[in-house]
């Protein structure tokens, strides 16, 4: 089964750090490009960063970018996501998906994100 | 950055009926790149629709995709009581998503 897991979340104070981690299961991780999405609460969904199957490429979004470092272990099959400078507005859920084409070199671009964690909370409160 | 726009930002229909949902995009969006998603509560999202059209796999035939440009549309044909939930368009100049489309039951 392709499956996504997500873990690392929890409560944090302004200021702090956390790390998420989203293990992959079922299909060639190596072979996909991998994002974060997150959704505060009640509120829609914003994607937060990408990162290319070899890790050549990251994109953030503005609101993380400085803050927030994407990395992946192929060989572990695993994608993480480094928070630091932690604000109370990035309390949400945090989802790791994945891309639904095969990463296909530095051309490539995504354009769908097919597979989909079940998120992991991150709250930030003093 | 382009900002997509959907709307009505709730839509409520009964079981049975037709479902338009309209997705706006501020700069045009190439149909390559424009996805639709239906999120039930306390779950994650689910892809329906790629590439503007293209039904992800096992996403039933009532689901369709349609548009070009900055204008794109999922029609729901005949509406089931599952089918009520939050949808999400997303283009992939910069991921954006829309700030997505409640339907409610009528």
């Amino acid at each position: 089964e392709v499956q996504l897991v997500e873990s690392g979340g929890g409560l944090v104070q302004p200021g702090g750090s956390l790390r998420l981690s989203c293990a992959a299961s079922g299909f060639t991780f190596s072979s996909y490009s991998m994002n974060w999405v997150r959704q505060a609460p009640g509120k829609g969904l914003e994607w937060i960063s990408y990162i290319s199957a070899s890790s050549s490429t990251m994109y953030y979004a503005d609101s993380v970018k400085g803050r927030f470092t994407i990395s992946r272990e192929n060989a572990k099959n695993s994608l993480y996501l480094q928070m630091n400078s932690l604000r109370d507005e990035d309390t949400a859920v945090y989802y790791c998906a994945r891309d639904l084409l095969q990463y296909s070199g530095s051309y490539y671009r995504s354009n769908a994100f097919h597979i989909w964690g079940q998120g992991t909370m991150v709250t930030v409160s003093s | 950055e382009i900002v997509l726009t959907q709307s009505p930002g709730t839509l409520s229909l009964s079981p049975g009926e037709r479902a338009t949902l309209s997705c706006r995009a501020s700069q045009s969006v190439s149909s390559s790149y424009l996805a639709w998603y239906q999120q039930k509560p306390g779950q994650a999202p689910r892809l329906l629709i790629y590439g503007a059209s293209s039904r992800a796999t096992g996403i039933p035939d009532r689901f369709s995709g349609s548009g070009s440009g900055t204008e794109f549309t999922l029609t729901i044909s005949r509406l089931e009581p599952e089918d009520f939930a939050v949808y999400y368009c997303q283009q992939f100049s910069g991921y954006t998503f829309g700030q997505g489309t409640k339907l409610e039951i009528k």
